[in-house]
C-alpha cells in the first residue's frame, strides 16, 4: 500500500460524458501527479500540482483540467469523453517537486467509455 | 519531452535464470527510476539513481547508472515466479520536473 487513494476504481460511462477522478496523497506530500496509461500509449505524464500550483504541464488535452485543493487532495475532470480516454488512470504524490522526487503511485481508476 | 527506450519488450525465462532489462536514452538525465508494475495495480516504486556509475542492490536486483547518465540496466538473480511484472524506467532531465517513462519489459518468469 502506496498510502496514496483514489476514486473510484472502477469508471463506465459513455461518450461525451464528463467524469472526476479523485486522489488523495500521501500524508505529508505536497506534490501530485496525474497519469494516463492504455496499451498503445503506455504511461503518460498529464499534469503535476504542487501545493495547490500547477507545476508541470503534460500531453494533457484541452478536454481534461485538474486542480489540487487546500487539503491536497487533487481531482482530474475529463469531459467530452471519447472511446479513445478509455484507459487506467494513476495518480502518484511525492514530498516535494524536485528533479529526483520520487514518486508513489496509487491503484489507479479504469475508465471505460462505451 | 525525453525519450526512454526499453529493451527488451519481452523476456519470458524459467524460475532461476538471470535476466537483464535495458533502459537506454539519447538525453541526460538527473535522475532515473525504476518501477515495477503488476496488471491492474499502481507502479511500485523500486530504486532511484542518481550518479553516474552508481549502482545499487535490492535482494536479488542490481540496478546500474551509466557513466553519462544516459542509460541504466536492471538484472535480476535468480529469477522467481515472483519478479513476473511490467519493469518501467522512468528519469527526469536538468530542466525538467516531470518524469518520462520508458515502454516497459513485461516479464515472465515460468515455474
Amino acid at each position: 500500500d502506496s498510502g496514496v487513494t483514489q476514486t473510484p476504481k472502477h469508471l463506465i460511462t459513455a461518450t461525451g460524458q464528463r467524469v472526476t477522478l479523485r486522489c488523495s496523497p500521501r500524508s505529508g506530500d505536497l506534490s501530485v501527479y496525474w497519469y494516463q496509461q492504455s496499451l498503445d500509449q503506455g504511461l503518460q505524464f498529464l499534469i503535476q500540482y504542487y501545493n495547490g500550483e500547477e507545476r508541470a504541464k503534460g500531453n494533457i488535452l484541452e478536454r481534461f483540467s485538474a486542480q489540487q485543493f487546500p487539503d491536497l487532495h487533487s481531482e482530474l475532470n475529463l469531459s467530452s469523453l471519447e472511446l479513445g480516454d478509455s484507459a487506467l488512470y494513476f495518480c502518484a504524490s511525492s514530498k516535494t517537486s524536485g528533479r529526483t522526487n520520487e514518486q508513489f503511485f496509487g491503484p489507479g481508476t479504469r475508465l471505460t467509455v462505451l | 519531452t525525453q525519450l526512454l527506450e526499453q529493451s527488451p519488450q519481452f523476456l519470458s525465462i524459467q524460475e532461476g535464470e538471470n535476466l537483464t532489462v535495458y533502459c537506454n536514452s539519447s538525453s541526460v538525465f538527473s535522475s532515473l527510476q525504476w518501477y515495477r508494475q503488476e496488471p491492474g495495480e499502481g507502479p511500485v516504486l523500486l530504486v532511484t539513481v542518481v550518479t553516474g556509475g552508481e549502482v545499487k542492490k535490492l535482494k536479488r536486483l542490481t540496478f546500474q547508472f551509466g557513466d553519462a547518465r544516459k542509460d541504466s540496466s536492471l538484472h535480476i538473480t535468480a529469477a522467481q515466479p515472483g519478479d513476473t511484472g511490467l519493469y518501467l524506467c522512468a528519469g527526469s532531465g536538468s530542466n525538467d520536473y516531470k518524469l518520462s517513462f520508458g515502454a516497459g519489459t513485461t516479464v515472465t518468469v515460468r515455474a
